[in-house]
């Protein structure tokens, strides 16, 4: 399974915008990338996915690089209902649809 | 849409008793499963099921059994409760077995085991 790297923990100021990176060298050509975050132990919560193109929806915008190494996840303007762990996930066809969490990226908006 | 409910939100359980952690979800997806969060370990896949009437084995299945008599409930039941099932228990939901199909997520069942 491609692994992705994101780093532990990230502040953001109320109003801004969040750039959460991660990094995914080792997709393959048919590998999605989603987003989940978790807020204070409630149940994952799915933000956004894609596959080679870049994606928005009412919550953010995913922007991937041309060669899908990397991925950016922008909160467009972050409020404190934000702060949580953003997980990338590199999503491939296993037995069961599992899908695998990493140790995400601790996002804290301050005000 | 209520989207994925669980029931309880929170149990204690003593050594050997059973109970059953219910799923619901009101948006007619084809796949369910269940995953447990425990500190440390991540989410980890127990049992899943992608229709009514067929089910099969996650990660992690031991100690725990499941049935889809309809497409709308996915119980979880644990048969004899061990303090090792203490955790957070998280049932998901999505519309297909597609991995374009995103994963919807309850609020969890959080339940202890003494």
């Amino acid at each position: 399974d491609a692994k992705t790297t994101q780093p532990p923990s990230m502040d953001c100021a109320e109003g801004r915008a969040a750039n959460l990176p991660c990094n995914h060298s080792t997709i393959s050509g048919n590998e999605y990338v989603y987003w989940y975050r978790q807020i204070h132990s409630q149940g994952p919560q799915y933000i956004i996915h894609g596959l080679k193109n870049n994606e928005t929806n009412e919550m953010a915008s995913l922007i991937i690089t041309e060669d899908r190494k990397s991925s950016t996840l922008i909160l467009p303007h972050a409020t404190l209902r934000d702060t949580a762990v953003y997980y990338c996930i590199v999503r491939v066809k296993n037995a069961g649809n599992m899908l695998t969490f990493g140790g995400g990226t601790r996002l804290m908006v301050k005000p | 849409n209520a989207g994925v409910t669980q029931t309880p939100k929170f149990q204690v359980l003593k050594t050997g008793q059973s109970m059953t952690l219910q799923c619901a979800q009101d948006m007619n997806h084809e796949y369910m499963s269940w995953y447990r969060q425990d500190p440390g370990m991540g989410l980890r896949l127990i049992h899943y099921s992608v229709g009514a009437g067929i089910t099969d084995q996650g990660e992690v299945p031991n100690g725990y059994n499941v049935s889809r008599s309809t497409t709308e409930d996915f119980p979880l039941r644990l048969l004899s409760a061990a303090p090792s099932q203490t955790s957070v228990y998280f049932c998901a939901s999505s519309p297909d077995w597609g991995i374009d199909s995103p994963l919807h997520f309850g609020n969890g069942t959080r339940l202890t085991v003494t």
